[in-house]
């Protein structure tokens, strides 16, 4: 149940784009978006929600498809500040529980 | 700007004791969060609450308890330590519920049990 995020890690020269997927086997109402440099607390990116408002970064895009319950994060143009790891969330609820739960994880790593 | 604060930074427990993590907001938010992060691995939710006097149970709630007595704070207790509540703990907070408001998360409190 917990989304599933591919790719798992990724490696990019300064510059280069990259694209991350966030794919749930339940139905998403709303995405979110993660990152966590090493050692430090998740930093929110973006929120996507179902009809397609959209807020958050300036230089990082995404995208959320309801229907195949998947989400993309577009970096363009990376920079070294972009490393870290990046965690789809999303919520729901089980029996009754609510749960909030974050995706997989990517690795990112930009190289000069 | 406080944010989200987290007390202790680091801490060391011996198996079966016992302590409680500290976490104050100030930003007036309704909805406050627990997650626990293995080595290498994602967040997971152990305990929420979404206002003063109302909580209820994560993922993993098994072996934590919360209480929240005021908006501003939500700390999480640990009964019995065991070494597989070895983790980083995060706290968080936010405006809305989880899925419609960004979460704003505190520094993490590393707890090793030995």
């Amino acid at each position: 149940q917990q989304p599933v995020q591919s790719p798992q890690a990724v490696i990019l020269r300064e510059g280069e784009d990259a694209v991350i997927n966030c794919s749930s086997s339940k139905a998403l109402y709303s995405v979110h978006w993660y990152r966590q440099k090493h050692g430090e607390a998740p930093v929110f990116l973006m929120i996507l929600l179902k009809g397609g408002e959209q807020k958050g970064h300036e230089k990082i895009s995404a995208s959320f498809n309801e229907k195949k319950q998947q989400s993309s994060l577009y970096l363009t143009a990376s920079q070294l500040s972009y490393s870290g790891t990046y965690f789809c969330g999303t919520e729901g609820s089980t029996s009754g529980t609510y749960k909030y739960i974050f995706g997989t994880g990517t690795r990112l790593k930009v190289l000069a | 700007n406080a944010g989200v604060t987290q007390t202790p930074k680091f801490r060391i427990l011996k198996i079966g004791q016992s302590m409680t993590l500290q976490c104050t907001q100030d930003m007036n938010h309704n909805y406050m969060y627990w997650y626990r992060q293995d080595p290498g691995m994602g967040l997971k939710l152990i305990y929420y609450s979404v206002g003063a006097g109302i909580t209820d149970k994560g993922e993993v709630p098994n072996g934590y308890n919360v209480s929240r007595s005021t908006t501003e704070d939500f700390p999480l207790r640990l009964e019995l330590a065991a070494p597989s509540q070895t983790s980083v703990y995060f706290c968080a907070s936010s405006s809305g519920t989880g899925g419609q408001q960004p979460q704003h998360f505190g520094d993490g409190t590393r707890l090793s049990i030995l």
